[in-house]
């Protein structure tokens, strides 16, 4: 299984909406309803931010959400804000109860 | 609150086996709504899934490493453990243990442990 293919790095300002995408196969991301993402910070652990494509956990912000077409997942932040500077990562479940995920994307925020 | 704790040498000899295990307070590994995964990151790299087990025992593991790793559950300590064998500089990462909800998603992340393959 190849990981899914995100973007090296997306920028905006704040106040504007950014979308990561994650480009995978009619394997993974195109077979299944079962992409998450996640937000890291350097020298932390990630944090579960979208899974099942689009449902957000208790506790993160409304301004993160996700959506899906064909082979391509997105994720789309909102009221850009400094502190949604980070890394993302997707991640796709690939049949079998194994997972893969993206190369991760650099957020700056401007 | 459950929390995840990895612990294990964070400095291993080319050829021998990374071992570490992951410690879970706040709630059971009995329970069946999650499974028990591995997730690791070489500096300066992205996220890679190693493996997952769930309370059946059943194992999951991601094709590339599959000859090489394996991982256990001893639910009587609520520890949850990841042997890779034949390591090499490439297994040198930080290495997370985490709750995998059966549905989707890691929910819930450890620390993470830095593991070292160096003579």
């Amino acid at each position: 299984q190849s990981a899914l293919t995100q973007p090296a790095s997306v920028s905006g300002s704040p106040g504007q909406s950014i979308t990561i995408s994650c480009t995978g196969t009619s394997r993974d991301v195109g077979n299944y309803n079962l992409v998450s993402w996640f937000q890291q910070y350097p020298g932390k652990a990630p944090t579960l931010m979208i899974y099942e494509v689009s449902k957000r956990p208790s506790g993160i912000s409304y301004r993160f959400s996700g959506s899906k077409s064909g082979n391509t997942a997105s994720l789309t932040i909102s009221g850009l804000q400094a502190e949604d500077e980070a890394d993302y990562y997707c991640c796709s479940y690939v049949g079998s109860s194994t997972r893969v995920f993206g190369g991760g994307t650099r957020l700056t925020v401007l | 609150q459950m929390q995840l704790q990895e612990s294990g040498p964070g400095l291993v000899k080319p050829s021998e086996t990374l071992s570490l295990t992951c410690h879970v307070s706040g709630g059971p590994t009995t329970t069946r709504d999650y499974y028990w995964a591995w997730i690791r990151q070489p500096p300066g790299k992205g996220l890679e899934w190693v493996g997952s087990i769930y309370i059946n025992g059943n194992t999951y593991y991601t094709p590339p490493l599959k000859s090489r790793v394996t991982i256990s559950i001893d639910t009587s300590r609520n520890t949850f453990s990841l042997n890779l064998r034949s390591v090499t500089a490439a297994d040198t990462a930080v290495y997370y243990c985490v709750r995998q909800p059966v549905v989707d998603g890691f929910d819930i992340w450890g620390q993470g442990t830095m593991v070292t393959v160096s003579s």
